[in-house]
């Protein structure tokens, strides 16, 4: 079975710094990776994922997310904050298979500080 | 090309009602899933439709059900509410499965008093 934890429920930055936001994950088979975002009164809204090839994913609005198999970890990360960034971020994985569906993390609220 | 539109946007029951949210996914789509959204549980899946198929469930009572149309749109029907199902329920649609680009709605928000 599949799971995703997501470390911190609430991550804090000042505008113009590093965003790092973590997710690792439990798959029995090779996985596929996604983040997603979701803003304030909306669905969520993909950002970025990971299938097979490259394990350095570029996504929208300037986040990236690698994969590593060894630390079974795919951390999003965006080199300089941007007020419009805060919102809340999903991590989710899926067997490659397809066949069953995404399981989520339970999210991280980014908070941008001017 | 209009996105995934669930309606209503907001609904407010009580204990022991029922009620049907609906789903429309985008123009050529054919797969569509619900998920579940709480504070404390963050997303739940609850079942997922492709061509009138229910293709996937999720562990959720009998209570939740759901249905897809020959046109792709889906509802999903909740008998007996419990304070507990208050949430945001949440549709996505994809072209087809196995296809995790999923496209969403804004959701349904129902609050069971």
């Amino acid at each position: 079975a599949q799971s995703v934890t997501q470390l911190g429920s609430h991550v804090s930055v000042s505008e113009g710094a590093l965003v790092l936001l973590r997710c690792n994950y439990s798959s029995s088979v090779p996985p596929y990776l996604f983040w997603y975002v979701q803003y304030p009164n909306q669905g969520l809204q993909l950002l970025l994922k990971y299938t097979t090839g490259a394990t350095l994913v570029k996504g929208i609005n300037g986040f990236e997310a690698e994969f590593k198999k060894s630390e079974t970890s795919f951390h999003l990360t965006k080199p300089s904050a941007h007020m419009s960034d805060a919102a809340e971020y999903f991590c989710a994985v899926s067997p490659n298979s397809g066949n069953t569906p995404l399981v989520f993390g339970k999210g991280t609220r980014l908070s941008v500080i001017a | 090309k209009a996105g995934v539109t669930q309606t209503p946007r907001y609904l407010i029951k009580t204990r022991g009602q029922q009620v049907t949210l609906s789903c429309s996914p985008i123009s050529g789509h054919r797969s569509v899933s619900w998920y579940q959204q709480t504070p404390g549980q963050g997303l739940q899946f609850l079942f997922e439709y492709f061509s009138e198929t229910q293709r996937n469930k999720g562990n959720f009572p009998g209570r939740f059900s759901g249905r897809q149309f020959s046109n792709s749109r889906s509802e999903m029907n909740v008998s007996t509410l419990e304070l507990g199902d208050s949430a945001l329920y949440l549709c996505a649609s994809s072209y087809s499965p196995p296809d995790e680009k999923l496209f969403f709605g804004s959701g349904t928000q129902l609050s069971v008093l």
